[in-house]
């Protein structure tokens, strides 16, 4: 079993709709990363998480450190959303050690 | 605005040759990261360098690969001898506490 579970593997979904992805960990952690990657191969740091909620723009990202899992919202979602989206983990003191992906969510979204 | 940068972006190459693989870590991050993705694996971690220290190289085979960072300007990553098994793209990430950015990659093809 990976210690890193996303769900689900694709999801396709018409322009302007709520979107949730969800990652499962099974480790005791220091953080957990949202990353998004392109279809042209390159990666973005979304958001670093330890607790709680952030916000950014139609983006939510939310964790629950005693169930072991985090969430990931788009709000009015948009074809530019279509993407990759990949959850990590890190396990040191501090969030920007080695992390441990998830195999990722394959976003599309129907204009 | 700053950014990683990666050298070469694509490497097409024949079994057994050396590939060395560069990379040119964001001014001022003290910690540099060497990934690997492949569509069976996912994203793995391959080594990461802390101020210029490597800190965990687990992740590499270490009868073919290195990594080294001769000055904290350069990291590079070289393979050899390639095998058709190392094709994939090689992602460097470098970041501070709490952060992590990636390269574009490098699109590596060992025939």
């Amino acid at each position: 079993k990976n210690e890193v579970e996303q769900s689900p593997q694709n999801l396709t979904a018409q322009e302007g709709e709520f979107i949730t992805i969800n990652c499962s960990y099974s480790v005791g952690i220091s953080a957990l990363h949202w990353l998004q990657q392109h279809p042209g191969g390159g990666i973005v740091s979304l958001f670093m998480l330890s607790s709680g909620k952030k916000k950014h723009g139609r983006l939510i990202a939310t964790i629950n450190i005693q169930e072991k899992h985090s969430s990931l919202h788009i709000t009015a979602s948009h074809p530019r959303d279509s993407a990759v989206y990949i959850c990590a983990v890190s396990r040191a003191n501090f969030g920007n050690e080695k992390l441990t992906f998830g195999t990722g969510t394959r976003l599309t979204i129907i204009p | 605005d700053a950014r990683v940068t990666q050298t070469p972006r694509h490497k097409v190459t024949e079994m057994g040759q050396e590939v060395t693989m560069r990379c040119q870590p964001i001014l001022g991050h003290n910690t540099v990261f060497w990934y690997r993705q492949t569509m069976m694996q996912g994203l793995e971690l391959l080594a990461y360098f802390r101020n210029r220290a490597p800190l965990d190289d687990s992740g590499m085979p270490k009868d073919r690969f290195s990594a080294e960072m001769p000055d904290a300007t350069l990291a590079t990553l070289k393979i050899q001898p390639s095998e058709p098994r190392d094709s994939a793209v090689y992602f460097c990430a470098s970041g501070r506490p709490g952060e992590q950015y990636f390269g574009p990659g490098t699109r590596l093809t060992v025939t």
